[in-house]
């Protein structure tokens, strides 16, 4: 069965301070990474996806198929970087369907 | 329009109540999701649309749940005989790409 683990419920870091959200996933095949962010009083929205392999607001996330990871990172963490943060798999045959980790919250303190 | 949109945002009924949420998703998206969202935990997909035909309904907790798309727009979730488990903030996304969903802000449902 496929799961996304996301082990942090909360990350607490100062602004300009590197920040790396973990995520693990299981599935037996090649599946599409996400991460989708939803600010205070925001709708949810996709951040990045792993195959457009692009830097967003800073932030970058690599597919590690061997430890089947897919952990984002900001080398220098800003206050409006303060969020949730939620890992989603999709699996190639599932219609774009998302399964999503249960989030992480990153507060960002200056 | 401007995003999807999603009414009501809140709604409260008692237990065995039954509702009925509306999704009017971005014009032109072929594919529509609803979701659930418990307090503290991550987005639950429930069923998904393209145009008007349900294609997954996998996720569709129990058989008190039903979704339509009817004109392959507008999607409305219904909830009978509503239990306090369902409690919940229901999402709906509609999308254009694969994986790239769009989200509504939610209708959270408070069952009493």
């Amino acid at each position: 069965a496929q799961r996304v683990t996301q082990p942090e419920k909360l990350l607490s870091v100062f602004k300009g301070a590197p920040v790396e959200l973990k995520c693990n996933y299981s599935y037996s095949g090649s599946p599409e990474l996400f991460w989708y962010v939803q600010y205070s009083r925001q709708r949810l929205q996709l951040l990045l996806r792993h195959i457009s392999r692009e830097s967003i607001k800073g932030f970058t996330a690599d597919l590690n198929k061997g430890e089947t990871s897919f952990h984002l990172k900001k080398p220098f963490a800003q206050e409006e970087d303060s969020a949730m943060y939620y890992c989603a798999l999709s699996a190639p045959d599932s219609w774009g369907k998302l399964q999503f980790g249960a989030g992480t919250q990153v507060v960002v303190t200056p | 329009g401007a995003g999807v949109s999603q009414s009501p945002r809140y709604k409260v009924a008692k237990r065995g109540q039954d509702v009925a949420l509306r999704c009017d998703p971005i014009s032109g998206h072929v594919s529509l999701f609803w979701y659930q969202q418990a307090l503290g935990q991550g987005p639950e997909f429930l069923t998904y649309f393209q145009n008007e035909a349900q294609l997954d309904k996998s996720g569709l907790p129990s058989d008190r749940f039903f979704a339509e798309r009817p004109e392959g727009s507008v999607s409305t979730l219904k909830i009978q005989r509503t239990q306090q488990e369902d409690s919940a903030v229901y999402l709906c996304a509609s999308s254009l790409i694969r994986g790239e969903l769009f989200f509504g802000e939610g209708s959270r449902l408070t069952v009493l």
